[in-house]
């Protein structure tokens, strides 16, 4: 059974970093892409970037791009997202996600809350 | 940035009717690399339909995507209480991938 687990979120000022896992298991995490996708308060999904199975590749959001790092410990089977200089409107729930083959999120995790607050 | 609008923004419907929920890209998606994802609140998100028409396995055959280029359509026959929640498009044409905004079921 394919089973992703987030962890690392919490209350952070702004302007400040923090750093989400995921851990991954019930697949073979290097031969799979996977992703950040954030949820806002009653908001809509908002994918955040993504990465190749091997971690060569990384990609994205114009809303996100130089304040965020993916990464990735194939070693570990865990999938990172390195936020800095963090905003209110990065407030929001972070879901990991696993790629398929096709380029669809097949599997999810139960999502880890980031929020940005003084 | 490829620009994904759904419409209705909120669909009230009964049980045993058809939803028909739409998704209007700002440019064509490539390889019609396009996906349908239903969420109920509290529950992340899950896989209908990929590559605008396939189901994902396990989606009962209720459950049916298409179109091709700018405009896609996910449909959803005889609809049933699970059915409520929120439809959102997604496009993986382009390495940086987009979602829509999301269509809200309510049954009557």
């Amino acid at each position: 059974e394919v089973q992703l687990m987030e962890s690392g979120g919490g209350l952070i000022q702004p302007g400040g970093s923090l750093t989400l896992s995921c851990v991954a298991s019930g697949f073979t995490f290097s031969t799979n892409a996977m992703s950040w996708v954030r949820q806002a308060p009653g908001k809509g999904l908002e994918w955040v970037s993504s990465i190749t199975g091997s971690g060569t590749d990384t990609f994205y959001a114009d809303s996100v791009r130089g304040r965020f790092t993916i990464s990735r410990d194939n070693s570990k089977n865990t999938l990172y997202v390195q936020m800095n200089n963090l905003r209110a409107e990065d407030t929001a729930i972070y879901f990991c996600a696993k790629y398929t083959v096709m380029g669809d999120l097949d599997h999810w995790g139960q999502g880890s809350l980031v929020t940005v607050s003084s | 940035e490829v620009l994904l609008t759904q419409s209705p923004g909120i669909l009230s419907l009964s049980l045993g009717e058809t939803a028909t929920l739409s998704c209007r890209a700002s440019q064509s998606v490539s390889s019609n690399y396009l996906a349908w994802y239903h969420q109920i609140p509290g529950q992340a998100p899950r896989v209908l339909i990929y590559g605008a028409s396939s189901r994902a396995a396990g989606i009962p055959d209720r459950f049916s995507g298409s179109g091709s280029g700018t405009d896609f359509t996910l449909t959803i026959n005889r609809l049933e209480p699970e059915d409520v929640g929120v439809y959102y498009c997604q496009q993986y044409g382009n390495s940086v991938r987009t979602f829509g905004q999301g269509t809200k079921l309510e049954i009557k």
